[in-house]
This record gives structure tokens, C-alpha cells and sequence, in this order.
């Protein structure tokens, strides 16, 4: 069974670097035919993608967040990461790992969610 | 960029009725769409993928159906655990972007 774990500092401040880690066991990262993604939920609203990796390595955005995400992978530990520059309280939200089955629309698996909060 | 529009926002049913949740695109998505439920507190489940197909483990009670710029979302006989949020998702194909619906509440 796959499984995926988020971790990351939840504070960080206005204008800061927001850093994540998704720690994937049960399944090899590096093994083609998955696309890794990062999601967030903003407090009571709905579901923002974040971006993609994909098992190629090729990364592709939600372009509301202006260039400032960045996705790399780091298949020696199984995990990916996620980093947003020049946060702001827009920014404060659960953020979740998933994968998707390369040529099927869909997440199969998620991380439980990390709250990551903006704040000086 | 392709929007998707939840309808209604909020459903109030009650146990052992049928529910029927909307998903429109502001242009074709094909049958590109997913489907899932989400619990306060908790990560979304996927439900359906390719706007038709059952995930594992998922209930016979949920349906779905859809193409192009309409699609449906049916739970028949609501048990006590099907009262959450549901989103749909799509992603298009080049570049692939992704975006989520805003969402229905099913309440009691």
C-alpha cells in the first residue's frame, strides 16, 4: 500500500521560502508511470493545485502562483519536494502530496495534509 | 483556463435518499474528469476517475456519468458516511493544468 507523508515547518514568515517534503514508501518514486503533485486547500475553501512533476522530471504549475513554486524530486530517499517563494498569508494553507497514474485523471493516493501558516 | 462549476453549493438530504451533484466545464474536457469526497479534517479520496470509472474500494452507490462540458455525480441510498464535500477535477492535456470545482456540501 502506498503512502505518503508531508513535512515541513508550519510557520513561515511573510516574504520567506516555504519548504515541503513528501516522503513516499511502499511504491519506488523513481519507478515511470506516476505524476507526484502538490495541492493545497486554503482554511474553509475548496482545492488549488499546486503543481506537478512528472516521472520524467518535466514540472508543470498552476500559473497563479507567478513562478515562485518549484518541484524536485529526490528519488534516493523516495520523497519530493515542494518550495514557494515570497510567501504571503495567501499562502497560509493545508498543503497535500498525491499521485496520480500517469493517463488517468485522478489522485489514488494523498497525504494526510500539512498546515503551513504565513505569519511574522 | 478552464473553470469548473459546482452545482448546488450546499445539498441538504437525509439517509436513504438519492443525491445528484452537477459539474460543468467552461469548455471541453473530454472525459477527463474525476470525482472525490472530502471529510472535515481529512484528505480527499478519489471516487471516480475518467468521469465514469469506480475507484477501488469505492461503493456501487456512486455513479457518475459525463462528457465534454457535463457531468454527474450520483449517491444512491446516502449512508450516514457519504455526508461531506465532493469536488471535481479536471486536467487538460497540453499544457497539463488541473483544476478543482468549489465544491458541493452534502448535509444532513
Amino acid at each position: 500500500q502506498v503512502q505518503l507523508q508531508e513535512s515541513g515547518p508550519g510557520l513561515v514568515k511573510p516574504s520567506e521560502t516555504l519548504s515541503l517534503t513528501c516522503a513516499v514508501s511502499g511504491g519506488s518514486i523513481g519507478r515511470g508511470g506516476y505524476y507526484w503533485s502538490w495541492i493545497r486547500q486554503r482554511p474553509g475553501k475548496g482545492l488549488e493545485w499546486v503543481g506537478y512533476i512528472f516521472d520524467t522530471g518535466n514540472t508543470y504549475f498552476n500559473p497563479s502562483l507567478k513562478n515562485r513554486a518549484s518541484i524536485s524530486f529526490d528519488t534516493s530517499e523516495s520523497r519530493f519536494s515542494l518550495n514557494l517563494e515570497s510567501v504571503t498569508a495567501a499562502d497560509t494553507a493545508v498543503y497535500f502530496c498525491a499521485r496520480q497514474r500517469a493517463l488517468i485523471i485522478g489522485f489514488d493516493f494523498w497525504g494526510q495534509g500539512a498546515l503551513v501558516t504565513v505569519s511574522s | 483556463e478552464i473553470v469548473l462549476t459546482q452545482s448546488p453549493a450546499t445539498l441538504p438530504s437525509s439517509p436513504g435518499e438519492t443525491v445528484t451533484l452537477s459539474c460543468r466545464a467552461s469548455e471541453s474536457v473530454a472525459t477527463f474528469i474525476a470525482w472525490y469526497q472530502q471529510h472535515p479534517g481529512q484528505a480527499p479520496r478519489l471516487l471516480i476517475y475518467d468521469a465514469s470509472v469506480r475507484a477501488t474500494d469505492v461503493p456501487q452507490r456512486f455513479s457518475a456519468t459525463g462528457s465534454d462540458t457535463d457531468f454527474t455525480l450520483t449517491i444512491t441510498r446516502l449512508e450516514p458516511e457519504d455526508f461531506a464535500f465532493y469536488y471535481c477535477q479536471q486536467r487538460s492535456n497540453w499544457p497539463p493544468q488541473l483544476t478543482f470545482g468549489g465544491g458541493t456540501k452534502v448535509e444532513i
